[in-house]
């Protein structure tokens, strides 16, 4: 099973609302990531989990709040987002971050999320 | 600011003939990667080369590696309309003393359309 998969794929919500986005792998990867994407745009790191500790912050607003609950699932919890955090919340593994170094990553579809 | 830079943005071709698409980057690196991206999904990932190697193989896509330039071109050859998709390099940034940063920075892609 090489799959990551994502829930939901889409999302509106008010800027009020608070809501997560869920991601889960099943293949024994020990890096995960959340990224963001503006269209027509490459994609963003945002977080890093490795064994399931944070282990990079790419000085996201605090109305983005990561969590890793087990090996195989990552969250992101949003509260009070504003208009311009509208776009695809891509999440993604990897093997490790082996030695430090960077492997392939697997990403899941996205979720598309609108900021009302 | 983004690590990898391709060119060009933009290229339409018709099925059968060769797409080339070129990365530049800035720092160090262990490894170069390339992704495609279809409207709106995730990524996949194509072909990694280490930092180590001059050119890879996969198929239909030939990977080069050029660190002295700090470049890498894709190459895809006996295009089909399937290969129409954004393609984005991303790199692995390698501090001095050669360990990973622990993430993949992505260069701003390339758009390929390939007309039947």
């Amino acid at each position: 099973d090489t799959e990551v998969t994502q829930t939901p794929k889409h999302l509106v919500m008010g800027m009020t609302n608070k809501k997560s986005l869920k991601c889960e792998q099943h293949m024994g990867h020990r890096a995960m990531y959340w990224y963001k994407q503006k269209a027509k745009k490459p994609p963003e790191l945002m977080f890093v989990y490795s064994y399931e500790k944070l282990s990079i912050n790419e000085s996201v607003p605090s109305r983005f709040s990561p969590e890793c609950p087990n090996s195989s699932l990552l969250n992101l919890h949003l509260h009070a987002l504003q208009p311009e955090d509208s776009a695809l919340y891509l999440c993604a593994s990897s093997q490790s971050l082996l030695q430090g170094k960077q492997e392939t990553q697997y990403f899941g579809p996205g979720t598309r999320l609108l900021v009302l | 600011s983004q690590q990898g830079e391709e060119d060009p943005q933009a290229l339409s071709i018709q099925e059968g003939e060769n797409a080339t698409m070129n990365c530049s980057y800035k720092t160090s690196i262990n490894n170069l990667q390339w992704y495609r991206q279809n409207s709106g999904r995730g990524l996949v990932h194509l072909i990694l080369i280490r930092s180590n190697e001059r050119e890879k193989h996969s198929g239909r896509l030939r990977v080069t590696l050029d660190t002295s330039k700090k470049s890498s071109s894709l190459l895809i050859t006996a295009s089909r309309a399937a290969d129409t998709a954004s393609y984005f390099c991303a790199t692995d940034g390698r501090s001095a003393g050669g360990t990973s940063y622990g993430k993949l920075t992505f260069g701003q892609g390339t758009i390929l359309t390939v007309h039947p």
